[in-house]
């Protein structure tokens, strides 16, 4: 069965830093294109960002750009997101979700939880 | 970015009731339109894409229709397991994926 689990979610200060991880497992991980996908609390979804399977394209929403950055690691089935200079309204559950085979986000991790607080 | 804008942002309605959400798009977005069901403390679950094609396993009285700018969700016979949150979003381009704001369906 095929499957998303986020980590490294956490409390941190402003201006902190936080690296996610997303292990995905049964199904070809380097094939597919992977997004990170937030929701602030009692709020709807915001696309962060994307990356292709080999890595070659990567986009990210304008707020995260120059503060966040997605890779992935295909030998080991993981996508991360490094998040640097964090401020209070990165507050969110972070998803990891991939694209699937015809397009839209057809898997999602359950998600972690990310607290940007002094 | 294309902003996306669902209607009602909230639906009241019973078991076995028929309910259709809207949602517009800014601009014409073809028929790149998903749709995703989530529950509270839940990831979302997706349930349709290029704004008609059921996702596999999705039940059939799920059905969503429209291009351009304007789509719709119809669920034909509310069921208990369907009261959620609902999502559209468009993703004509991956550097720019926008969802809407969400409408909750809620028991009436």
């Amino acid at each position: 069965e095929a499957q998303l689990v986020e980590s490294g979610g956490g409390l941190v200060q402003p201006g902190g830093s936080l690296r996610l991880s997303c292990a995905a497992s049964g199904f070809r991980f380097s094939t597919y294109s992977m997004n990170w996908v937030r929701q602030s609390p009692g709020k709807g979804l915001q696309w962060i960002s994307y990356i292709t399977g080999t890595s070659s394209i990567i986009y990210y929403a304008d707020s995260v750009k120059g503060r966040f950055t997605i890779s992935r690691d295909n030998a080991k089935n993981s996508l991360y997101l490094q998040m640097d200079s964090l401020r209070a309204d990165d507050t969110a559950v972070y998803y990891c979700a991939k694209v699937g085979r015809f397009d839209g986000f057809d898997l999602w991790g359950q998600g972690t939880k990310v607290t940007v607080a002094s | 970015d294309i902003q996306m804008t669902q209607s009602p942002s909230t639906l009241s309605a019973s078991v076995g009731d028929r309910v259709t959400i809207t949602c517009r798009a800014s601009q014409s977005i073809s028929s790149w339109l998903a749709w995703y069901q989530q529950k509270p403390g839940k990831a979302p679950k997706f349930l349709i894409y290029k704004a008609s094609t059921l996702e596999s396993g999705v039940p059939s009285r799920f059905s969503g229709s429209g291009s351009g700018t304007e789509f719709t969700l119809t669920i034909s016979s509310l069921q208990p397991d369907d009261f959620a949150t609902y999502y559209c979003q468009q993703y004509t381009s991956y550097s720019s994926i926008t969802f809407g704001q969400g409408t909750l369906l809620e028991l009436k």
